[in-house]
């Protein structure tokens, strides 16, 4: 079945870069994504990717995909403390809308 | 871009009783909206998905009397938690597709039972 796992916590200093990571199992992954969640708050999108593509940047995020491993990433440059929340990566099941997530990394951004 | 909002952000109710939130698209159709649940210090997991004009799909281990979903327009999905325990209390999200590669997540709401 498919599985998606992060590690659940990363704690940067501000102004660092972050990155967190995830693995998934299925090889046939359509899109990934990465949500943002603030307390309280529902998911925000902040990036995807197409599962032939191996980098995509977007300001001060950038994706990395290895389909070979499965091993996707999200790196955050120049962590601001707004950036503080837990950080979702999904992946679309083929031929359906459905996500499966990940469980989250929480990051912490410390002045 | 597309919204999705859920109602109620917030609920609180008594074990025993059922509980109705509600997920709608504002500016768009959505003819398959999806429900997760999030459990704390774990991930979202998709509990069913939502076909307007047909019964929901649920995932496995997910029970369909107890969690009841109605898609009755290409709007409105409504998920009913039948017979509340705490154990239910979690939070819970619905999202659409907009016609594209994004998913529009509603606000979630965040249910408490007592």
């Amino acid at each position: 079945g498919e599985d998606v796992e992060q590690s659940l916590f990363l704690s940067v200093r501000e102004g660092d870069s972050s990155v967190i990571n995830c693995t998934y199992t299925d090889s046939s992954s359509t899109y990934l994504y990465w949500y943002k969640q603030e307390p309280g708050a529902g998911l925000q999108l902040l990036t995807y990717i197409f599962s032939n593509m191996d980098m995509k940047q977007d300001q001060r995020l950038t994706v990395l995909l290895n389909k070979k491993d499965k091993h996707l990433s999200l790196r955050i440059a120049d962590t601001q403390t707004g950036d503080s929340a837990i950080y979702f990566c999904a992946e679309s099941i083929q031929n359906t809308d459905k996500l499966i997530f990940g469980t989250g990394t929480r990051l912490q951004v410390f002045p | 871009g597309a919204v999705v909002s859920q109602h109620p952000s917030r609920v609180i109710c008594k074990s025993g009783t059922s509980v109705k939130i509600e997920c709608r698209s504002l500016d768009f159709q959505a003819t398959t909206m999806f429900w997760y649940r999030q459990f704390p210090k774990k991930s979202l997991m998709l509990m069913a998905t939502s076909n307007e004009g047909s019964k929901a799909t649920y995932e496995q281990g997910v029970e369909k009397d107890k969690f009841l979903i109605n898609h009755a327009s290409l709007t409105l999905s409504t998920l009913t938690v039948t017979s509340a325990h705490p154990e239910d209390s979690s939070f819970y999200i619905c999202s659409a597709f907009g016609g594209n590669t994004e998913a529009f997540f509603g606000q979630g709401t965040r249910l408490t039972v007592v």
